[in-house]
């Protein structure tokens, strides 16, 4: 079946712009995380949630990152006023109905969306 | 940083040979991830360990956990060229942290030769 996908692959934008990138979950997945992941780096946690619900938020680096997921499938991260330091490939993933543990179990990602910020 | 730490940072070796490389973490765990991510690509799953659990194999990959010392290993075996890639380990905070935050390591730089 379908993946994770994400658009725009690749975004560029000037200092001071907005932007929104779009992650399509696969279907039925009740959990979507969001990550930022910088050159060279792992992925870092920015914000997860359990359907529509924004249960953990506490990775966004400022209040220019809001995300939200109003229907529980689709998901928009926007970024406001981009700066320099956005630049990233940002990553979502998705995964199913959590288990006993109460936790995501594997996760499935999406390619990313490489955002430059000039 | 927020971020675990792996090691080492890269690792070079002839097609065949073994593949070692180590994670360590700073809080207390629920599970404990191996991920794969091929140059430009996403990442993909490769094997998941429970607190409660010492060693997993999966074809030729084995993972070790031990808790005591927040480490955990991961060891291809027999690699392949196709195994090039950089190796990410993640953690999920047990139930009691009140939070959702999965956190990845800093990454293996895995290099096969053929």
């Amino acid at each position: 079946g379908a993946g994770v996908s994400q658009s725009p692959r690749y975004k560029v934008a000037k200092r001071g712009q907005d932007v929104a990138l779009r992650c399509d979950p696969i279907s039925g997945h009740v959990s979507l995380f969001w990550y930022q992941q910088a050159l060279g780096q792992g992925p870092e946690f920015l914000t997860y949630f359990q359907n529509e619900a924004q249960l953990d938020k506490s990775g966004l680096p400022s209040d220019r990152f809001f995300a939200e997921r109003p229907e529980g499938s689709v998901s928009t991260l926007k970024i406001q006023r981009t700066q320099q330091e956005d630049s990233a490939v940002y990553l979502c993933a998705s995964s199913l109905a959590l288990g006993t543990s109460g936790r995501a179990g594997e996760q499935f990602f999406g390619p990313g969306t490489r955002l430059t910020v000039l | 940083s927020q971020q675990g730490e792996e090691d080492p940072q890269a690792l070079s070796i002839q097609e065949g040979e073994n593949a070692t490389m180590n994670c360590s973490y700073k809080t207390s765990i629920n599970n404990l991830q191996w991920y794969r991510q091929n140059s430009g690509r996403g990442l993909v799953h490769l094997i998941l360990i429970r607190s409660n659990e010492r060693e997993k194999h999966s074809g030729r990959l084995r993972v070790t956990l031990d808790t005591s010392k927040k480490s955990s290993s991961l060891l291809i075996t027999a690699s392949r060229a196709a195994d090039t890639a950089s190796y990410f380990c993640a953690t999920d905070p047990d139930l009691g942290s009140g939070t959702y935050k999965y956190i990845f390591g800093t990454g293996t730089r895995l290099k096969v030769l053929a």
